[in-house]
């Protein structure tokens, strides 16, 4: 199947600093991304949609200015969390939809972020 | 509003036993239907996809069914392996443009030796 690429799988920061997590569609051409973001035992929560050459669309109760995106090409999306603070650890993962192989949505390995 | 269960938060089963995870959804029309498995600590990795007009999928040693008027999917793994031990998430989609896929709670299943 289609390979979406994340990276850091794994990062540790100091609280009041900024940190970007990429996602990239290896194999195939992605309009749209998503960013999800998943506590332990719960299911994935969306965060917001992201096209390609236009701003984000969030959803509800996440904050825009916090988390960055930015879908600057069709196989790279990046998510900053600035001013991260130790309520913003959690496990972030992206996903691209293959409009050309029936609306499949891949996703990526998963990044796990923790704010001291 | 628009609800997806999976009935079982976790299902344990015993190894070369099929196992039958459900996934209802109410208040929503679904296009298609994706299942997933996760493993802890790591992203979704699509399993099979079933379109609204198709009844029934097959995958190796794995099943889904799809029934529109029952507003139900069942997935299926048959002779079950510790190794299918994992999480198992149902996801929506519908048609219009680029909505995201909607996802239940997941099912946590171990296939006991």
């Amino acid at each position: 199947g289609a390979v979406v690429s994340q990276h850091p799988s794994w990062v540790i920061c100091k609280s009041g600093t900024s940190v970007k997590i990429e996602c990239r569609s290896l194999d195939f051409q992605a309009t749209t991304m998503f960013w999800y973001r998943q506590f332990p035992k719960q299911s994935l929560m969306l965060m917001a949609t992201s096209n390609e050459g236009s701003k984000a669309t969030y959803e509800q109760g996440v904050e825009k200015d916090k988390f960055l995106i930015n879908h600057a090409s069709l196989t790279l999306s990046t998510l900053t969390v600035t001013s991260a603070h130790p309520e913003d650890s959690s496990f972030y993962i992206c996903s691209a939809r293959w409009t050309g192989g029936k609306n499949i949505q891949y996703f990526g390995a998963g990044t796990r972020l923790s704010v001291l | 509003s628009q609800k997806i269960e999976q009935n079982s938060e976790a299902l344990n089963i015993q190894e070369g036993k099929t196992a039958t995870l459900t996934c209802n959804y109410t208040n929503y029309s679904p296009a298609y239907l994706q299942w997933y498995r996760q493993d802890p600590g790591r992203g979704p990795v699509f399993l099979l996809l079933i379109r609204e007009n198709e009844k029934e999928k097959r995958k190796e040693r794995l099943k889904v069914t799809f029934d529109t008027t029952l507003k139900q999917s069942l997935f299926h793994i048959t002779a079950s392996q510790p190794a299918d031990s994992a999480t198992y998430l149902c996801a929506l989609l519908s048609y219009s443009g680029n909505t995201p896929l909607v996802f239940g709670k997941g099912t946590r299943l171990s296939v006991i030796a």
